[in-house]
């Protein structure tokens, strides 16, 4: 597509809840990134996809938080067991090359109730 | 490690004056450095980015920024603000390898009759 693409764009879930989170980059774009953008906080590094090599998942908060990206496109990021501090607006990125620069999509907004 | 430190969280200025959003960082590598710029429920959009080469780096909406390597800075500025520049602006550092973009924590930028 002609940007990134992030669905839902809201979602409203219950405490102790899963959700997925998906994210579709621009096409040929080899590396994605997740960021958390709450108050307080500002933006937050989750995790980074580059290729097939294996990715950085340094700014994963904790274990209950999850990504994969499947066939090197699109991907999903898993929050399980959803906590009240999980509520944020998560933004996926993409870029053709490492350099930076990404293309960032509208994000979806997470609240949990 | 990287950092940023964005001066102001909250900057007023009339339209047709001079814009200036200050932007510091801090980096063991020679640095990459990018302002983007947020309207409301939106994502980020990349203003500008400079990696190597000329130090002036000019960007959309007339904006644009120099990296000082002597004074650790990236200040973004604009001679003349418009109404629709009104927005949070983000100023990151990425260390020019297959790396994460690490954030300021935004300046808001009014813009006032």
């Amino acid at each position: 597509g002609a940007g990134v693409s992030q669905s839902p764009s809201n979602k409203v879930t219950e405490k102790g809840k899963d959700v997925e989170l998906r994210c579709d980059p621009i096409s040929g774009h080899t590396a994605l990134y997740w960021y958390r953008q709450s108050l307080g906080q500002g933006l937050e590094f989750l995790i980074y996809f580059q290729g097939n090599s294996a990715p950085d998942k340094s700014g994963l908060p904790s274990d209950r938080f999850s990504a994969e990206r499947t066939g090197g496109s699109v991907s999903t990021l898993t929050i399980q067991r959803t906590q009240q501090e999980d509520s944020a607006v998560y933004l996926c990125a993409s870029s053709p090359r490492w350099e930076g620069g990404y293309t960032f999509g509208s994000g979806t907004r997470l609240t949990v109730v | 490690a990287q950092s940023v430190t964005q001066l102001g969280s909250h900057v007023s200025v009339s339209e047709g004056a001079l814009v200036l959003l200050r932007c510091n960082y801090s980096s063991s590598v020679p640095p990459y450095l990018f302002w983007y710029v947020q309207y409301p429920n939106q994502g980020l959009q990349l203003l500008l980015k400079y990696t190597t080469g000329a130090t002036l780096v000019k960007g959309i909406n007339g904006f644009e920024a120099e990296f000082k390597k002597s004074e650790t800075s990236f200040h973004l500025t604009k001679p003349s603000a418009h109404m629709s520049d009104a927005a949070e602006y983000f100023c990151a550092v990425s260390a020019g390898t297959a790396s994460k973009l690490t954030f300021g924590t935004g300046t808001r930028l009014q813009v006032t009759l």
